[in-house]
Order: C-alpha cells, then sequence, then structure tokens
C-alpha cells in the first residue's frame, strides 16, 4: 500500500528566506504528484503537477521536483512571503488506466513570519 | 466559473439523522470525487465517479452512498449519521490529471 510522509510537519521561518518542503513515498510506481496549498478551512489549491515522466514543474516562485526511483519529491519556494503561510500538502496517484485514487500526506504547516 | 461549489457549509446532525451534501462543478469535467479530511489522517477517498451514471468506492466507503445522475453534480449521502463521520468533506473534481477541490463541508454528528 502507497504511503505518503511529509516532514517536517510544520515550519517557521522568516520572511524572504528559500525554503524546502519534503515529500517521499513508499511505492515509486507512481503516475504523477502533485502540490497543493490548503489555507485554514478551506479547500485545497492545485500548485504544480508533475508527471512520472518529468524532473520538475516550476510556476512563479514555486519549483517542483520529483525523483521518482528514490520516492522523493521537493517544493522549493523561494523568497518566502507571509503570504505563503499554510499547510502544503502531496500527493501521488498511481499508474494505470482507471486508477484515479490519489494519496496524500499529512501536510507540512508553514509560518513565514513577517 | 464558479469552479467546483459544496453546499452546505457547515451542518450539525444527531446520531441517526440523515443528510445529503451537494457538490456541483461548471468545468464539464468527466471525474468527481469525494474526500474526508480528519486530523492525523489526511485526506481519504470515500466514493468517485469517471462519469454521469457511474459511481466507484473509494479507501473509506462504509456508511456512504453517492449518486451521479447528472455530469455536474455529485452527491454523498449519509443515511444514518454516527459520531465517526464527524469530519470535513471535500468534493474534487478533474479532466484528467489535475484534481480541483471545493471549499468543504463541516459535518458534526453529535
Amino acid at each position: 500500500k502507497q504511503e505518503v510522509t511529509q516532514i517536517p510537519a510544520a515550519l517557521s521561518v522568516p520572511e524572504g528566506e528559500n525554503l524546502v518542503l519534503n515529500c517521499s513515498f513508499t511505492d515509486s510506481a507512481i503516475y504523477n504528484l502533485q502540490w497543493f496549498r490548503q489555507d485554514p478551512g478551506k479547500g485545497l489549491t492545485s500548485l504544480l503537477l508533475i508527471q512520472s515522466s518529468q524532473r520538475e514543474q516550476t510556476s512563479g516562485r514555486l519549483n517542483a521536483s520529483l525523483d521518482k526511483s528514490s520516492g522523493r519529491s521537493t517544493l522549493y519556494i523561494a523568497a518566502s512571503q507571509p503570504g505563503d503561510s499554510a499547510t502544503y500538502l502531496c500527493a501521488v496517484r498511481p499508474p494505470g488506466a482507471g486508477s484515479y485514487q490519489l494519496t496524500f500526506g499529512k501536510g507540512t504547516k508553514l509560518s513565514v513570519i513577517p | 466559473n464558479a469552479g467546483v461549489t459544496q453546499t452546505p457549509k457547515f451542518r450539525v446532525l444527531k446520531t441517526g439523522q440523515s443528510m445529503t451534501l451537494l457538490c456541483a462543478q461548471d468545468m464539464n469535467h468527466e471525474y468527481m470525487y469525494w474526500y474526508r479530511q480528519d486530523p492525523g489522517m489526511g485526506l481519504r477517498l470515500i466514493h468517485y465517479s469517471v462519469g454521469e451514471g457511474t459511481t466507484a468506492k473509494g479507501e473509506v466507503p462504509d456508511g456512504y452512498n453517492v449518486s451521479r445522475l447528472k455530469k455536474q453534480n455529485f452527491l454523498l449521502g449519509l443515511e444514518s449519521a454516527a459520531p465517526s463521520q464527524t469530519s470535513v468533506y471535500f468534493c474534487a473534481s478533474s479532466r484528467d490529471n489535475e484534481q480541483y477541490f471545493g471549499p468543504g463541508t463541516r459535518l458534526t454528528v453529535t
């Protein structure tokens, strides 16, 4: 059974710092990996999706990398801002037609201190 | 576009009561999903649908039923609510890879 782990569970950094959030998964046979952001009391917002054949994806100050063979993904946030404070979740999708079930990590709660 | 919407936003039920949660999407997505989010457990898939008129079980389907009579709507039903169903419920939809989530329904069963 696929398991997704995110360490640390919480992270606090001063504004302006670059930071890395980690996601690891036990079964390297994945179709894709998705990073989400969740603000308190809100739904999930998709940030980046990386297909299994890709190594990284970038959107603005965010860069996500994928090393499928080692079962790891990182989300790099450049020049962090207080507005980046949220919980960040990663999720993996298994391969195969008809496989829609995402397995989520429990998230990393990020606080960016002004 | 409104994206994915959920009704209601909050609800308190007594044990044994029934209710239906409504999810609607205006993106013409084929696939729709119901998740629950619990502290320390993360998000878990309850049921999903790959198209109008079709549904399938996810990781934690017991105690829930679903229906997809129209492509844009996905209903989640609780026939006899239990305190263990206290949770935040999220609906999501996708065309293929990327899932888009609704704002959630906070349900408390007393």
